[in-house]
């Protein structure tokens, strides 16, 4: 299986802050990742697919980049509903599997 | 407009047999590729990601759960179902289902179910 190991579990930033997730695969999986944000109590919403394409309806403040094993998510002005748990997946094939997140929270 | 609902018991014992149905609407389970998998997440835990079907009904599992997990389909009525055997107190998660359409050639999830919360206890 595929591990996806997630960097840092947590950070604390301010509203306008430009906050970066990092990613990392145990074996090159091309461009075929995944992010997601998480809200309590709410489903995961697909943010990135294929690395660095923003999903339909996701803000543009959201970019993702990377490719064989290394892969990042930035968000460039942080803003009051960004404050959420982000979460990776390699989406080349099964098993699928997921990073363990990243909390992002008001400094 | 795509949604999918997930339903099934908020409380099971050990080793009993859970069982969950996602129902969906919008899209079809019979249509190219299209296909829905099963994630679960345990309190204050990560994603994990159970099964998945196809539409051709192709599936998949993780080999973690394997052996205690079946998923099906029922087309006629937009239904996916899980079912776990012989659960246990660390299967307490919020049990999703999630939609894979491989319009991007690649198996992301771009819808999701709210979750329903299952708690397995005596």
């Amino acid at each position: 299986d595929i591990q996806m190991t997630q960097s840092p579990s947590s950070v604390s930033a301010s509203v306008g802050d430009r906050v970066t997730i990092t990613c990392r695969a145990s074996r090159d999986i091309g461009n075929w990742l995944a992010w997601y944000q998480q809200k309590p109590g709410k489903a995961p919403q697909l943010l990135i697919y294929a690395a660095s394409s923003l999903q339909s309806g996701a803000p543009s403040r959201f970019s993702g980049s990377g490719s064989g094993t290394d892969f990042s998510l930035t968000i460039s002005g942080l803003q009051p509903e960004d404050f959420a748990t982000y979460y990776c997946q390699q989406s080349t094939g099964f098993p699928l599997t997921f990073g363990g997140g990243t909390k992002v929270e008001i400094k | 407009q795509v949604s999918l609902k997930e339903s099934g018991p908020v409380l099971v014992k050990p080793k009993e047999t859970l069982t969950l149905t996602c129902t969906v609407s919008g899209f079809s389970l019979s249509s190219g590729r299209m296909g829905v998998s099963w994630i679960r997440q345990p309190p204050g835990r990560a994603l994990e990601w159970l099964a998945h079907i196809f539409s051709d009904d192709e599936k998949s599992y993780n080999t973690s759960v394997n052996s205690r997990v079946t998923i099906s389909k029922d087309t006629s009525k937009s239904q996916v179902v899980l079912t776990m055997t012989n659960v246990d107190p660390v299967d307490t998660a919020t049990y999703f289902c999630a939609r894979i359409p491989l319009t991007h050639f690649a198996y992301d999830m771009d819808v999701w179910g709210k979750g329903t919360k299952v708690t397995v206890s005596s």
